[in-house]
């Protein structure tokens, strides 16, 4: 299994512009997540989806955006970028919350730059 | 919401020594999990411990739930050990939805 993969690694955007950043797992998770990462600093939650079809807020969701059409793929959209979004961009995924084996597994990042 | 503090938050070590890092936590939880992120940013899942023991190689870890806290134990520290070693909860509050809550780190250096 590949696990959680993220695309891209690496981005600069300029201010106002848009990008998608791409998730996918392999685990047959139900939920799926995005956190963002600012220097020195812990995880932050984005939103989350429960299953395809099913999407919420987080702690931080002012300008993303995100849908699940999919159990494998969680797509995050930044919509006029800005320096406030400069980030490192975690994706994860966990089978449900009731379960005994509630493990969270994280993509490798997307290191974003809003210049 | 729930609240998840570390200690120490820095910590400097010579290579070989052993080391103790805590995380408390405010709430009851039915998930804690323990990572290492490398200096690359790269997050490595450590432990899945919301109760007991467990132990890997030189690592191991203890929560206690009914306390709220949970110890990280490093033994015969490398140099490779170097990093933020995160603790993370998540609980059954507002839904079922396993959201996690980091805390802000613990960074660890390990000299040769």
């Amino acid at each position: 299994n590949a696990g959680v993969t993220q695309t891209p690694k690496f981005r600069i955007l300029k201010i106002g512009q848009s990008m998608t950043l791409q998730c996918t797992q392999d685990m047959n998770h139900n939920y799926m997540y995005w956190y963002r990462q600012d220097p020195g600093m812990g995880l932050k939650l984005i939103y989350y989806s429960v299953g395809a079809g099913i999407t919420d807020k987080g702690e931080v969701p002012n300008g993303y955006n995100v849908s699940r059409s999919t159990t494998e793929d969680f797509p995050l959209r930044l919509e006029l970028a800005a320096p406030s979004q400069t980030s490192v961009y975690f994706c994860a995924s966990s089978y449900p919350s009731g379960r005994v084996d509630n493990e969270q597994f994280f993509g490798p990042g997307t290191r974003l730059t809003v210049l | 919401g729930i609240q998840v503090e570390q200690s120490p938050p820095d910590l400097i070590l010579q290579e070989g020594a052993n080391s103790t890092l805590r995380c408390n936590f405010s709430d009851s939880v039915n998930n804690l999990q323990w990572f290492h992120q490398n200096p690359w940013g790269q997050l490595i899942n450590l432990f899945y411990i919301p109760s007991g023991t467990k132990q890997n190689g030189r690592l191991s870890a203890t929560t206690v739930a009914t306390e709220r806290y949970s110890l990280l134990y490093i033994s015969s520290s490398q140099t490779t050990d170097s990093g933020v070693y995160f603790c993370a909860v998540g609980g059954l509050y507002g839904g079922a939805t396993n959201k996690l809550i980091f805390g802000t780190g613990t960074l660890l250096a390990v000299q040769p």
